[in-house]
């Protein structure tokens, strides 16, 4: 199994609050990905990096910002946390060439819910 | 509108049933990928497909690739409890980075 971490596993805040979401990975994987999977629309991507300092967004990204100063580490913020932003949230991690078929590997997941 | 319709959405089988689920877009793909996802769990890829027409079999499990490059199947003969889980379609959304894009996904549930 690929080395990636997520912290927390499970987190219950109140809208309004900020949240942030680690990813550490032990691979040295150049890019990282944040993903969210809400029921009946798969995982959709928010945030990807393709290398330290180096991030851009994905299909989702309003509401949400991300940092990584480290090849390992890669972090989802939610700077006022909304009921919208109830998810399971994944990381995955990519050698990736940039070629259209290099594998994907998935951390464990955050359930995150908003009251 | 979705890049990526899979179907069908559920599928409740008993074991030692054969099944297919499908994954169809309007555009056209250099590859395309599947991915199983367990509860509780990330998905983990099971296959990618890149030439059109391609079959690949893994054990029980067979994958094709549409000669159009549009479409995808998975196709499971004689279904065990262990297969239960999501069944998701995934392509590269883009020309560089590898971000994919994926399909709503396909429930199983095989019953013993």
């Amino acid at each position: 199994d690929a080395g990636i971490t997520q912290s927390p596993r499970h987190k219950v805040t109140e809208t309004g609050t900020p949240v942030t979401l680690r990813c550490h990975q032990t691979e040295n994987h150049r890019y990282m990905y944040w993903y969210r999977q809400d029921p009946g629309h798969g995982l959709r991507l928010i945030h990807y990096s393709y290398g330290v300092k180096d991030t851009d967004k994905g299909e989702v990204s309003d509401g949400y910002s991300v940092s990584r100063s480290k090849t390992e580490d890669f972090l989802l913020t939610l700077e006022s946390a909304t009921s919208s932003q109830t998810s399971v949230y994944f990381c995955a991690i990519s050698e990736s060439r940039g070629l259209a078929a290099d594998t994907q590997y998935f951390g464990p997941g955050t359930r995150l819910t908003v009251l | 509108t979705q890049l990526l319709e899979q179907s069908p959405q559920f599928l409740s089988i008993q074991e030692g049933e054969n099944l297919t689920v499908y994954c169809n877009s309007s555009s056209v793909f250099s590859s395309l990928q599947w991915y199983r996802q367990e509860p509780g769990e990330g998905p983990v890829l099971l296959v990618t497909v890149v030439t059109g027409g391609e079959v690949k079999k893994l054990k029980r499990l067979t994958f094709q690739f549409g000669d159009a490059r549009k479409d995808s199947s998975l196709h499971i003969t004689a279904a065990q409890p262990g297969d239960t889980g999501l069944y998701l379609c995934a392509v590269a959304g883009g020309t560089s980075y590898g971000k994919l894009t994926f399909g709503q996904g396909t429930i199983l549930t095989v019953h013993p």
